[in-house]
């Protein structure tokens, strides 16, 4: 069954360090998302991206995020200058189109600890 | 306001039992989808019913949607010990597909 995949599993960074969070989508999907869940609190939303370009954001999706679609099948979350706050869970999520009835599929996430 | 606010927070139960789950919600929505996290681990989707239905069985999963009180349940019958994870409703509005999740119920299932 294909799923989404999502690389490394777990990253420890310093603050002030930029990472870059990667995410191998379903491959026939057109539609992608990152959220991130800090420990004990609920998933949050940040982007949705297609056509090669952000349709949505939202507030915590500042100026030091970016994402990327760089080769047609990798999908990256870029986080320039990492702060303590930033450490959470990031998930992938794909989707093949925007029907009603579509499903998102998600990676098993990123763990990202800022020190 | 929040979006998707499940409750009970936290709940114990005996394998065999029922486990239901409640979800309220405040805007108008296009469907609601209910996932699955096991610890630390990735979502896994269960089960999506749209705005025009009222209910919907998957396996031993029973999902009802009330869009007057803007609530839905998640019905798990029979459960068992590999039940235990925490169940996220996360709803789906407006012209973009992004999910608004709830804080979640901790379900665990007792041998």
């Amino acid at each position: 069954e294909p799923e989404v995949t999502q690389t490394p599993s777990h990253q420890v960074t310093q603050m002030g360090q930029e990472v870059i969070l990667r995410c191998v989508p379903i491959s026939n999907h057109l539609y992608f998302y990152w959220y991130r869940q800090i420990l004990g609190q609920k998933v949050e939303f940040l982007v949705s991206f297609y056509n090669n370009e952000i349709s949505e954001k939202s507030e915590i999706f500042d100026d030091q995020f970016s994402v990327e679609r760089p080769d047609g099948s990798n999908f990256t979350l870029k986080i320039r200058s990492t702060k303590l706050e930033d450490s959470a869970m990031y998930f992938c999520a794909s989707e093949k189109s925007r029907s009603r009835d579509t499903e998102a599929f998600f990676g098993q996430g990123t763990r990202l600890t800022v020190v | 306001s929040q979006q998707g606010e499940e409750d009970p927070q936290a709940l114990s139960i005996q394998e065999g039992e029922n486990a239901t789950m409640n979800c309220s919600y405040k805007t108008s929505i296009n469907n609601l989808q209910w996932y699955r996290q096991n610890s630390g681990r990735g979502l896994v989707h269960l089960i999506l019913i749209r705005s025009n239905e009222r209910e919907k069985h998957s396996g031993r999963l029973r999902v009802t949607l009330d869009t007057s009180k803007k609530s839905s349940s998640l019905l798990i019958t029979a459960s068992r010990a590999a039940d235990t994870a925490s169940y996220f409703c996360a709803t789906v509005s407006g012209g973009y597909n992004k999910l608004i999740f709830g804080a979640g119920t901790r379900l665990a299932v007792h041998p």
